[in-house]
């Protein structure tokens, strides 16, 4: 069946490094796929996300890209601050059959100053 | 425009006692999803409610079960609680579930539930 497989956390790094978190995805048919980021004590919320292959998506400065051949969506940015942490999701949605939206276990991300 | 409203945001019951949870979409989201949270087991599906009618349900038990009222807004009810369902209960809302809309969910902060 269809599922997201993200890369286990936790991520720990420093101010300013580069971010990647892993994410590949196993679906019939073309998903679209998306990144949710949770902060402390909150719900999800979207972060990003690209409908078809080759799309990129971005916003605060993060940026992934739909990759059909490889079948991932990994999440990128250049310089992480203090106010990233946070746990992020990789998520699918199908419409093959009924409509689902299917999330990663989640990776935890803790930056240090 | 408000967001997804969940209430009550913290809750502690004991074990055997039930459990009911609300959640109002964002005005004019027809589709509720109820997802549960635990540290073990990440983030899981509950179900989805769309125009009063359950579209779609996880793999829970009977325990675990849900409604979806006129105004869309929906609750979700657990029976007989255990130890195990401890949890942070996420609902998220969309316009229609990803069914002919974008795919994007809208969350509530979360029902924080604690079983003694």
């Amino acid at each position: 069946g269809d599922s997201v497989t993200q890369m286990e956390g936790p991520v720990t790094l420093s101010e300013e490094a580069f971010l990647t978190i892993n994410c590949t995805y196993t679906a019939t048919g073309y998903p679209s796929l998306f990144w949710y980021v949770q902060y402390p004590g909150e719900g999800l919320q979207l972060l990003l996300k690209a409908t078809k292959a080759d799309d990129k998506g971005s916003n605060k400065g993060f940026e992934a890209t739909y990759r059909k051949e490889t079948t991932s969506f990994h999440l990128e940015k250049g310089s992480v601050q203090v106010s990233d942490s946070a746990v992020y999701f990789c998520a699918l949605w199908t419409f093959e059959g009924a409509s689902k939206i299917i999330f990663g276990s989640g990776t935890r991300l803790s930056i240090r100053p | 425009k408000a967001g997804v409203t969940q209430t009550p945001r913290y809750l502690i019951k004991t074990r055997g006692q039930q459990v009911t949870l609300s959640c109002s979409p964002i005005s004019g989201h027809r589709s509720v999803s109820w997802y549960q949270q635990t540290p073990g087991q990440g983030l899981q599906f509950l179900f989805e409610y769309f125009s009063e009618t359950q579209r779609n349900k996880g793999n829970f038990p009977g325990r675990f079960s849900g409604r979806q009222f006129s105004n869309s807004r929906s609750e979700m009810n657990v029976s007989t609680l255990e130890l195990g369902d401890s949890a942070l209960y996420l609902c998220a809302s969309s316009l229609d579930g990803g069914g002919a809309g974008t795919g994007e969910l809208f969350f509530g902060e979360g029902s924080r539930l604690t079983v003694l």
